[in-house]
């Protein structure tokens, strides 16, 4: 099935830094979500995006849903140790079903 | 609330046993969905059900694997003969509806061909 374009892979940073990432897709989504998975526990959903130009906020992170609506982006503010994990995004396709396809995962790591 | 709950967290089996992994989705969702994930090849869509109907299956890997949803509250993946390869953390999400709502997992059956 179709894999998103996320990117970077990893990211080694300091507390107290930002993050940032993002996906791209070659097909136009109706949907974003973003999503951080901790080892031996399944996604939990961080961000949900409705419409394109949507900024959404949750705390610390605050994610954006791309015009084109083929890309998103997902910034942290001010890491901290617990944002140790895998980030994924997932789009909603419209055309095929509106099945969600996944991002190959960010991992983040938070230097104390 | 409740989330997704699936059973067992964990499964460890010999080649050519069968498994079973259970499913229980959100109250009220109408679609539930099951993934696969392994690091080679992350998350991948085995099959989905809306109102308790396979929509699509072409994700299943072989005849090996089934997947029913008897009610709104239950949904069983089985793979028969089981095989080393089939090891992988398998995943249970729920949905209200397929174009609507956001995608909710549960804590995944990590399971162990031996």
């Amino acid at each position: 099935g179709q894999q998103l374009n996320q990117s970077p892979q990893s990211m080694f940073i300091q507390e107290g830094e930002d993050v940032s990432m993002n996906c791209t897709s070659s097909s136009i989504f109706n949907t974003w979500l973003w999503y951080k998975q901790d080892p031996g526990e399944g996604p939990v959903l961080l961000i949900a995006l409705y419409k394109a130009g949507e900024l959404t906020s949750n705390g610390r992170l605050t994610a954006q849903f791309g015009i084109t609506r083929k890309d998103s982006f997902l910034n942290i503010s001010a890491s901290i140790p617990s944002d140790v994990g895998i980030y994924f995004c997932a789009g909603r396709d419209p055309n095929t079903g509106n099945q969600f396809y996944f991002g190959t995962g960010t991992s983040l790591t938070v230097i104390p | 609330d409740a989330g997704v709950i699936q059973s067992p967290r964990h499964e460890v089996t010999e080649m050519g046993q069968e498994v079973t992994l259970r499913c229980k989705p959100i109250s009220g969702h109408n679609s539930l969905f099951w993934y696969r994930q392994t690091m080679m090849r992350g998350l991948e869509l085995l099959i989905y059900f809306n109102n308790n109907v396979p929509i699509d299956d072409s994700g299943m890997p072989e005849d090996r694997f089934s997947a029913k949803m008897p009610n709104a509250s239950f949904s069983t993946l089985k793979i028969q003969p089981s095989e080393p390869r089939d090891s992988a953390v398998y995943f249970c999400a729920s949905s209200l509806g397929l174009s609507t709502g956001e995608l909710f997992f549960g804590e995944g059956s990590r399971l162990t061909v031996l």
